[in-house]
């Protein structure tokens, strides 16, 4: 079965500096899809970005990115210029044949002004 | 594209009573329906996965008596909660999936008293 990790349950940031959050995988597939999700405060499951395993091109979106790396099995966000709105609980997620999302423990970002 | 309506955002029910949650795809057909449930600070534990037209499949200790889901068309299923007690309080989402991708509802917060 695929596992999910994201071991940091809490990270802080200063407005407009980096954060990276962490995750790794375990699969047996080869071909699959990792997201990584924002869960504010309302508790609305939005997309952040998605990164398919056959690409090795790391995926961004505007300040979001990610550092992809398949036989690590490692699977990073990196957030730029971090804002106040950045504050958020973040959901690592992993597809595969079966097309269950299978979620990470999620860690709460908070950012200081 | 892809919005989803989840209702109600909010409910309060007697324990013993039954609660209906509503999850319609508004703008595209929904191949598979996902049902999570969500307790505070923590991860989404997947309930059953549903296509329309079949039963649904239920993850290993979730109770199907308890937990009905109907996928009647692609555009509507329900989850209802059948003597609900107070240890179903929780938080429950509807994730849609269409061709290209994964949606979310806005989630239904049960308090059973």
């Amino acid at each position: 079965a695929q596992t999910v990790t994201q071991s940091q349950p809490e990270m802080s940031v200063q407005e407009a500096e980096t954060v990276t959050l962490s995750c790794t995988y375990d699969t047996s597939e080869s071909d699959y899809y990792l997201f990584w999700y924002k869960q504010p405060p309302s508790r609305q499951m939005i997309l952040v970005i998605r990164q398919e395993a056959y690409k090795q091109q790391n995926a961004t979106e505007n300040r979001f990115s990610v550092n992809f790396q398949k036989a690590a099995k490692s699977f990073s966000l990196k957030i730029s210029d971090s804002q106040l709105g950045d504050a958020a609980m973040y959901f690592c997620a992993y597809t595969g044949a079966n097309s269950k999302l299978t979620f990470g423990k999620g860690i709460t970002l908070s950012v200081r002004p | 594209g892809a919005v989803v309506s989840q209702h109600p955002s909010w409910v309060i029910c007697k324990s013993g009573t039954s609660v209906k949650i509503e999850c319609r795809s508004l703008d595209f057909q929904a191949t598979t329906m996902f049902w999570y449930r969500q307790f505070p600070k923590q991860s989404l534990m997947l309930m059953a996965t549903s296509n329309e037209g079949s039963k649904a499949t239920y993850e290993q200790g979730v109770e199907k008596d308890k937990f009905l889901i109907n996928h009647a068309s692609l555009t509507l299923s329900t989850l209802t909660v059948t003597s609900a007690h107070p240890e179903d309080s929780s938080f429950y989402i509807c994730s849609p999936r269409w061709i290209y991708g994964y949606t979310f509802g806005s989630g239904t917060r049960l308090t059973v008293v």
